[in-house]
Order: C-alpha cells, then structure tokens, then sequence
C-alpha cells in the first residue's frame, strides 16, 4: 500500500525547535519530488516547502525561509522538515504529500497524489 | 507570489445540484492547475490535474476546465459524500498558492 505516516509533532514554546518525519513506504521513494503542506486550525491549506529527488534542489515559501529546513533520506524513505525559531503563527497540521509528475497532452504536470494523516504543531508558551 | 482567489468562500446545495467553483489565477498560469477535496480531520484528495484530467479513481461527477487565469470545477450531481472543502491549487511558480477554499455545504 502506497503511505506516508508524519510524527514529531507536538506543543513548543515560541522560539523552538522541533523535526518533523514523513515515512514513505509501497513506491520508489526516490523518485518523486517531495512537499510539506501546513494548515493552521480553522484556516485554509499552505504550501511549505519541496524537495527535488535527489535532495539538491529546495523550495520554500517565504513566510519560513531562513527558519525551516527541507531534507530527506532515500536511504530511509524518509522526508523532515527541521522547523527553527518557531512563532505562534507556525501553528498547524503539517500534511507531507507526494509531488507527483503527469505527462498530458505533450504536457509536464506536477500534483499532490499521496497525503500523509498530518502532525500536528502547537506554538505556545 | 501568484495569488489564487476562488468563489465563492462557501455555498449551500442539495443532493443531485449542479455545483460550480471558479478560482481566478493574479496571472497567466496556463493550465497549471489542481483541484484538492477536504473532510473535516482529513488530509486532502486530489481530483483534478492540469486544470482539467481527472484523478484516477475520482468519480465522473467532478470535472474541471479553463486556462490562463480563470478556472472552474464542476460538481454535475452533487453526492452527500461530496459535502466538502475544495481547494484550488496553482503550480506554475514558487511559491505554491492554493486558494482559499470553498466550503461545500447542505441546504
């Protein structure tokens, strides 16, 4: 069965840090652009962050640049997000999902194929 | 940033309705373009790709369509299972923009 399973959420004070996991397992890892996707209670979705297969090229939005880190391991099937310097404002379900490639109509296209149960991340003194 | 605005933020409908939401792209973003389904304390589904291919596995109900900067997702008999978030979503620059979303409710 084609999964991801988020963990390491959990409650931390304003300025802290905390990693989060994404593992993947039933396909070939290494072959798929990976993204973290956050939602803060009540709100809509936010695209976070994505990494390039092989790990070389990252993409982040900018309200977390210079504070959260992308990366993965494909010798585990694993995705993190190292998050740093955490605000109140970081507060969410952090969602890992599968960037998957389409080719239509003599097209590239990229979506979310595969979405992860989410973590939750509580920013609070 | 590309900015994604959808309409409408919320609607009512019944069972068996035509239900159409339209998402409108702040520039060209060609036909970039998903469409993602939410429940409450779920992660969410995707249905639509490139604006307008279905999801393998999505039912024939929901369709999408359009280009360039304005785009629509149609539901053409609405289903109670389709009681639901929806969330357009641009990925034709960095960053990634979804709108904001629109809540599918029961009347």
């Amino acid at each position: 069965e084609v999964q991801l399973v988020e963990s390491g959420g959990g409650l931390v004070q304003p300025g802290g840090s905390l990693r989060l996991s994404c593992a993947a397992s039933g396909f070939t890892f290494s072959t798929y652009w990976m993204t973290w996707v956050r939602q803060a209670p009540g709100k809509g979705l936010e695209w976070v962050a994505n990494i390039k297969q092989d790990g070389n090229e990252k993409n982040y939005v900018d309200s977390v640049k210079g504070r959260f880190t992308i990366s993965r391991d494909n010798a585990k099937n694993s995705l993190y997000l190292h998050l740093n310097s955490l605000i109140v404002e970081d507060t969410a379900v952090y969602y890992c999902a599968r960037d998957a490639d389409y080719h239509h109509g003599g097209g590239d296209y990229d979506a979310f194929d595969i979405w992860g149960q989410g973590t939750m991340v509580t920013v609070s003194s | 940033a590309i900015q994604m605005t959808q309409s409408p933020s919320s609607l009512s409908a019944s069972v068996g309705d035509r239900v159409t939401i339209t998402c409108r792209a702040s520039q060209d973003i060609r036909n970039d373009l998903g469409w993602y389904q939410q429940k409450p304390g779920k992660a969410p589904r995707l249905l639509i790709y490139a604006a307008s291919s279905l999801q393998s596995g999505v039912p024939s109900r929901f369709s999408g369509s359009g280009s360039g900067t304005d785009f629509t997702l149609t539901i053409s008999c609405l289903q109670p299972e389709d009681f639901a978030t929806y969330y357009c979503l641009q990925d034709n620059k960095y960053p990634r923009m979804f709108g904001q979303g629109t809540k599918v409710e029961i009347k």
